[in-house]
């Protein structure tokens, strides 16, 4: 069956250091992964994705992301982070068994940013 | 580009009454939306995959006539929550696909939810 897990439920990190946010993903086929970000009692907004070409993947907000297919995953990375990325953070991935584009959503990784 | 709104943000009905939710497409045409649940710090659920002009899709386990769902624009679709009870309270976010981009992006672009309170 078609998965993504985000192992930790809360990252802490301080203002300033990098940060990493952990996803790893089961599909058949190639995936196409994404990263969400929720603020409190608001909707998702998209930081980026990977479909293809560079295993890099630069998004918004200065977030960035590495696809390593030979360990199936897509950890999301900040260089240096800031007490305003503290909020909820999904990793998806396209559902290939849907013609409509359906992602399957990780548990969700809150990450709290202390100054 | 790519907004995605969602009326009314935050409702309080009556048990047994029934509440509907809009989503809206501002600024792009979508053939396929879609209805998710949330509940407190958890993943969202995806309740039904409503498309443009037919039937909604409904995930295993979701009432399809508690959950009413019609999309009769490329611009809208509604969710109607009929004979509403507490346990459906919940909060409730809509997302879009571009339906001029379905060939090469896999985004989906949410709204910002409604809150559903039942007493």
């Amino acid at each position: 069956a078609q998965s993504v897990a985000q192992p930790e439920d809360q990252v802490n990190v301080a203002e300033g250091n990098p940060l990493t946010v952990k996803c790893t993903y089961s599909v058949s086929g190639n995936p196409y992964l994404f990263w969400y970000v929720q603020y409190p009692n608001r909707g998702l907004q998209f930081l980026l994705k990977y479909i293809t070409g560079d295993n890099l993947v630069k998004g918004s907000y200065g977030f960035e992301a590495e696809f390593n297919k030979s360990q199936t995953s897509f950890h999301l990375k900040k260089p240096s982070a800031l007490v305003s990325d503290s909020a909820l953070y999904f990793c998806a991935v396209r559902d290939p068994s849907s013609n409509t584009g359906k992602l399957i959503f990780g548990q969700g990784t809150t990450l709290q940013v202390k100054p | 580009g790519a907004v995605v709104s969602q009326h009314p943000s935050r409702v309080i009905c009556k048990s047994g009454t029934s509440v509907k939710i809009e989503c809206r497409s501002l600024d792009f045409q979508a053939t396929t939306m879609f209805w998710y649940r949330q509940f407190p710090k958890q993943s969202l659920m995806l309740m039904a995959t409503s498309n443009e002009g037919s039937k909604a899709t409904y995930e295993q386990g979701v009432e399809k006539d508690k959950f009413l769902i019609n999309h009769a624009s490329l611009t809208l679709s509604t969710l109607t929550v009929t004979s509403a009870h507490p346990e459906d309270s919940s909060f409730y976010i809509c997302s879009a696909r571009d339906s001029l981009r379905l060939a090469v992006s896999y985004e989906q672009y949410f709204g910002p939810g409604t809150r559903l309170t039942v007493t």
